[in-house]
């Protein structure tokens, strides 16, 4: 079965602190896509990246990068000098080819204060 | 360019009235739909899924259906609202035939049932 765990629940940090946000997740497929959502105080989800399971290249856009590890089945997202402008929710998604759809975890709440 | 259209994007309904949220998309053709909903502290849980006209996939059992009309047209319906029904409902869209694609959201309704 698909699972997604982000166990951080809130994480608050000061303005240019660096912060990993933690995703586990399950699967049986050896071919799956990860991603992560950014969920502004808006309410909408804004799509950041996509990783497919054969590419473990770690990824960098600007003050966000991902690391995943196959090893540890994770797909961890680390800010570089936070702002205010980060602060939302944080979602970590799976699908894999027996899925119907994206599969979510609880998400972490990131507050970044000045 | 796509863009996904959801309203109102906030509702009050009081315990046993109907309900009817929309959902359209524009600049596609027959993607795939989706209805979430995100309770406080449960991240995002899929409610329905669409691949077409007609054919609807229920995720979890519960008090609200769905249909899909038209091509690019999703709606979200409860023939009597429950108190649990609260929450904040988000449709998307992906594009049709490809599994490992990303999800586009709607700017979401919040509802509250009281």
């Amino acid at each position: 079965a698909q699972k997604v765990t982000q166990a951080q629940t809130e994480i608050s940090v000061v303005e240019k602190e660096d912060v990993t946000l933690d995703c586990v997740y399950e699967t049986r497929d050896t071919t799956y896509y990860l991603f992560w959502y950014k969920q502004p105080p808006s309410g909408e989800l804004v799509f950041l990246i996509r990783r497919n399971s054969f590419d473990e290249q770690n990824e960098i856009s600007g003050r966000y990068s991902w690391n995943f590890q196959k090893s540890t089945s994770s797909f961890n997202f680390t800010i570089t000098a936070s702002q205010v402008v980060d602060s939302a929710v944080y979602f970590c998604a799976l699908r894999d080819q027996a899925g119907t759809a994206l599969i979510f975890g609880k998400g972490t709440t990131l507050s970044v204060s000045s | 360019s796509q863009t996904i259209h959801q309203w109102p994007a906030t509702l009050v309904q009081p315990v046993g009235s109907p309900l009817s949220l929309e959902c359209t998309v524009e600049g596609t053709s027959n993607p795939n739909l989706y209805w979430y909903r995100q309770a406080a502290g449960r991240g995002l849980q899929l409610l329905f899924y669409s691949v077409g006209i007609g054919q609807i996939s229920s995720e979890v059992p519960q008090n609200l259906s769905a249909s899909r009309p038209q091509d690019r047209q999703f709606i979200l319906s409860s023939k009597k609202l429950l108190l649990s029904d609260s929450g904040f409902y988000l449709c998307a869209w992906s594009v049709a035939g490809h599994w490992n694609t990303e999800a586009f959201f709607g700017q979401g309704t919040r509802l509250t049932v009281v």
